[in-house]
């Protein structure tokens, strides 16, 4: 159980372009799911936190005009990356948890290159 | 703002040996959770500990919560090559975020 799915794995784009990154709970509801940025050899960096049907919480220095996170339901959240440099590219993975839990189930990931 | 570190940053072993490693933090927690990450994975949860004192084991592996609530500890009995990866601690306390700390990266040598 607790499975955490993320589409597209990997992708590549051109700088200016927007790139839409799913994350999905397959088999709970997710009241609450994450989004963080990972660097090579780094750890996990949090960008926001979203809550269903909520305005999506960002940590500081992160650009919410940049980084779109839509969380329309209890098993899917968005990011997409408006007017990608390549300076955005880097591994995102997106987290989840239900109503009352404590731990984080994370996705596999969505290595993100910007040509 | 809150932060962890993790000892040692990196460690080779022979397989068939145990492993320990430790996180700190600068202020108590009342969750700590280790995950396991593979290169180009997302982490995967491997323990979860909510006690202060609490010992809980999976597999071949036992994470403590230590008694100060400031630290927490990861041994894995008889490594195998499949163990390599990198482990991250991750605490928070009442109302907050997880805060995750740099990793342990553990290579295992036949």
């Amino acid at each position: 159980g607790a499975v955490v799915s993320q589409h597209p794995s990997w992708v590549i784009c051109k700088s200016g372009t927007s790139v839409k990154i799913e994350c999905r709970s397959l088999d709970f509801q997710a009241t609450t799911m994450f989004w963080y940025r990972q660097f090579p050899k780094q750890s996990l960096m949090l960008m926001a936190t979203s809550n269903e049907g909520s305005k999506a919480t960002y940590e500081q220095g992160v650009e919410k005009d940049k980084f779109l996170i839509n969380h329309a339901s209890l098993t899917l959240s968005t990011l997409t990356v408006t007017s990608a440099h390549p300076e955005d590219s880097s591994f995102y993975i997106c987290s989840a948890r239900w109503q009352g839990a404590y731990e984080q189930y994370f996705g596999p990931g969505t290595r993100l290159t910007v040509t | 703002g809150q932060q962890l570190n993790q000892s040692p940053q990196s460690m080779f072993i022979q397989e068939g040996e145990d492993v320990s490693m430790n996180c700190t933090s600068s202020s108590i927690f009342n969750t700590w959770l280790w995950y396991k990450q593979d290169p180009g994975e997302g982490p995967v949860l491997l323990i979860a500990l909510y006690k202060a004192g609490e010992l809980t084991s999976n597999g071949r592996l036992t994470a403590q919560f230590g008694i100060t609530r400031k630290d927490s500890f990861l041994n894995i009995s008889a490594s195998i090559p499949s163990d390599v990866g990198i482990y991250f601690c991750a605490g928070r306390n009442y109302g907050q975020n997880f805060v995750f700390g740099p990793g342990t990266r553990l290579s295992v040598l036949p």
